[in-house]
């Protein structure tokens, strides 16, 4: 099992440039995240997917926007970059019911945007 | 308001020596506590999960406390080794809500020899 893969793992835009962030898990979980880690700051939600189908706003979604693509993949796009969001990025997944409910982390997009 | 506070913000150890580091929540209704791990350049890795019934639950050098009446709970490491550098990051869980994830900013700590 691969766990939570994303790609790229570096990205280098220039202001008002588009991306999409990919990311993809083969552990069958239904709910999958994305946030974002700023020194200082921890790691903070942008959105996350309860399950297939749906989507939801996390504590910073401006500037962004999501995809569930299907159940395994959960795809994070910035449509007009800006330097306020660079960051690193990291996609999650985690299972739903149960007692641990642990999330599974990605090894992290770093993107800088100039 | 769930809050998840950590303290400190960073710490400097010799190897070998012990750490303790701090974790206080306002989360409501109270689930779980987990301590995840996070080396540099890497996605945070669970390192150990405090249920409302437990108290104490070791994992090897790293032993997690929990006291569910005060809120609190740490995470201790015993005879610390320069792989122990990393960040420290406390998430708490709440019974209800669709995102019941609660993220502290964590804890970095430098092992030096």
């Amino acid at each position: 099992n691969a766990g939570v893969t994303q790609t790229p793992k570096f990205q280098v835009l220039k202001t008002g440039q588009s991306m999409t962030l990919q990311c993809a898990q083969d552990m069958n979980h239904n709910s999958m995240y994305w946030y974002r880690q700023d020194p200082g700051m921890g790691l903070r939600l942008i959105y996350y997917s309860a399950s297939e189908g749906t989507t939801d706003k996390g504590e910073v979604p401006n500037g962004y926007n999501v995809s569930r693509l299907n159940k395994r993949e959960f795809s994070l796009r910035l449509e007009s970059a800006a330097p306020s969001q660079t960051s690193v990025y990291f996609c999650a997944s985690r299972p739903v019911g149960g007692a641990s409910n642990e999330q599974f982390f990605g090894p992290g997009t770093r993107l800088t945007v100039l | 308001k769930n809050q998840v506070e950590q303290s400190p913000q960073s710490l400097i150890i010799l190897e070998g020596k012990n750490c303790t580091l701090q974790c206080n929540y306002t989360v409501s209704p109270f689930s779980n506590l987990r301590w995840y791990k996070q080396d540099t350049g890497r996605g945070p890795v669970s390192l150990t999960i405090m249920t409302f019934s437990e108290n104490t639950k070791s994992n090897g050098r790293y032993t997690a406390t929990l006291d569910a009446d005060t809120k609190q709970s740490s995470l201790h490491i015993t005879a610390s080794q320069l792989s122990d550098s990393a960040s420290y990051i406390c998430v708490v869980s709440a019974k209800t809500g669709a995102n019941n994830l609660f993220f502290g900013t964590g804890t970095r700590l430098t092992v030096i020899p």
